[in-house]
């Protein structure tokens, strides 16, 4: 069984530039839910992909966006990058809203 | 809305010590609570969950009980090693569909075990 995997697992860019980070989920999950955790910090929700569509948001701007695929893979878009969008970028994959699993996470620094 | 609290940290223990996370919450209805972790450099790993009153999750040593009437669910291990060092985090579910099941976390709580 392959778990929750995502890439990059490093990415540097500067303010204002756009990034899309990407995550496979695990075999058999159907629900990608995304996280950002800023350091020191625990992880807070972005928003959740289920068949395709999101599925419940958290307190993120539209700038903040995604997609979810017909194999359930998913990709988090941020647009505009700012300094405070630096941070560790998770990925947890479930059946449902159901228990969820992690991937390893990207590292975003914005310059 | 909904919230989880964990104990100030970093808590450094001996090898072989017993170790008391305490995660209170506050949730509007009847969540599922977990505890994350996370070793240096990596993501987040289910240690264990609780999804009603009175369950107790355990994995690898470690202990926590659903406690309802304190809004409650403390790790507990009995014997920590060198090897459990890593942040803890206390974490809560409300529900099973769109974003009743986000989860919503704890600050997190360094553990360190000297040998």
């Amino acid at each position: 069984e392959t778990g929750v995997t995502q890439s990059p697992t490093h990415l540097i860019k500067t303010r204002g530039q756009q990034v899309t980070l990407r995550c496979s989920s695990q075999s058999g999950h159907n629900t990608v839910s995304w996280y950002q955790q800023a350091l020191g910090q625990g992880p807070q929700f972005i928003f959740q992909y289920y068949r395709e569509e999101e599925n419940g948001r958290g307190n993120f701007p539209p700038r903040f966006s995604g997609l979810q695929f017909p194999n359930y893979s998913s990709e988090l878009n941020v647009n505009a990058l700012e300094l405070d969008d630096s941070a560790l970028y998770l990925c947890a994959s479930s059946v449902g809203g159901n228990t969820q699993y992690f991937g390893p996470g990207t590292r975003l620094t914005v310059l | 809305g909904n919230s989880v609290t964990q104990m100030e940290g970093p808590v450094t223990l001996s090898e072989e010590a017993f170790l008391t996370i305490n995660c209170t919450y506050t949730a509007t209805g009847y969540p599922s609570l977990f505890w994350y972790v996370q070793y240096p450099g990596e993501g987040l790993q289910l240690l264990l969950k609780a999804t009603k009153a009175d369950d107790k999750g355990s994995n690898k040593g470690f202990e926590a009980t659903y406690r309802k009437e304190t809004t409650s669910f403390h790790l507990e291990k009995g014997s920590v090693q060198v090897s459990d060092s890593a942040v803890y985090f206390c974490a809560l579910k409300e529900g099973n569909t769109g974003a009743n099941s986000k989860l919503t976390f704890g600050k997190g709580i360094t553990l360190s075990v000297r040998p």
